[in-house]
């Protein structure tokens, strides 16, 4: 089955830098990959997705960016606000199968003032 | 749109009793997935469920297990509970598969002393 491994666990930055997380997967047929964030006592929510036949995706402040040949796509955030501190997953999945999602292990991320 | 309910909120049990948690979909929604979620270890996939029909499971003992009702509500049970078990339990419901936006429910808090 898919296998996804997310980097770093935990991520702390200052206001207005930029923050990036990487994930790999397994799965050369997963096609889909979507992030979700937590933020503390919260329930997780989709943030951004990205499909395999795209490279990159932004929405504001955030873009995702998939290599397929490397099986490894990243998070960018720039400009961190303090609402960005959460924790972040990534997952992976194959969608022509039906498959279960596979999620990281999340990313804690700080921004600090 | 009502969102995604679970119930109970927070339970203590004690080593070796059972426990039945239950989660209430977004209207409309057909898939249930339920996630195991602990420090350090994100989100582990427990299983799917789709019209009333275990779809996808994760690698978790028999003690886990599910049902999915015509509503679409769902149920997990877990049986001859052990201190290991002791996470917050997440269910989300997606329109049609679980790489649909899953929206999830705030969790069940389970205590095992």
């Amino acid at each position: 089955g898919e296998n996804v491994e997310q980097h770093p666990s935990t991520l702390s930055v200052q206001e207005g830098d930029s923050a990036v997380i990487k994930c790999t997967y397994s799965d050369s047929a997963s096609n889909y990959f979507p992030w979700y964030k937590q933020e503390l006592g919260k329930r997780p929510q989709l943030i951004i997705d990205i499909r395999s036949n795209v490279g990159e995706k932004k929405d504001q402040r955030i873009a995702v960016t998939l290599n397929k040949t490397a099986k490894h796509f990243s998070l960018h955030i720039t400009e961190t606000q303090p609402e960005d501190s959460a924790v972040y997953f990534c997952a992976a999945v194959n969608t022509g199968t039906a498959s279960k999602l596979t999620f990281g292990t999340g990313t804690r991320l700080q921004v600090t003032l | 749109k009502a969102g995604v309910t679970q119930t109970p909120r927070y339970l203590i049990k004690t080593r070796g009793q059972q426990v039945t948690l239950s989660c209430s979909p977004i209207s409309g929604h057909r898939s249930v997935s339920w996630y195991q979620q602990t420090p350090g270890q994100g989100l582990q996939f427990l299983f799917e469920y789709f019209s009333e029909t275990q779809r996808n499971k994760g690698n978790f003992p028999g003690r886990f297990s599910g049902r999915q009702f015509s509503n679409s509500r769902s149920e997990m049970n877990v049986s001859t509970l052990e201190l290991g078990d002791s996470a917050l339990y997440l269910c989300a419901s997606s329109l049609e598969a679980s790489f649909d936006e899953q929206f999830f429910g705030p969790g069940t808090r389970l205590t095992v002393l």
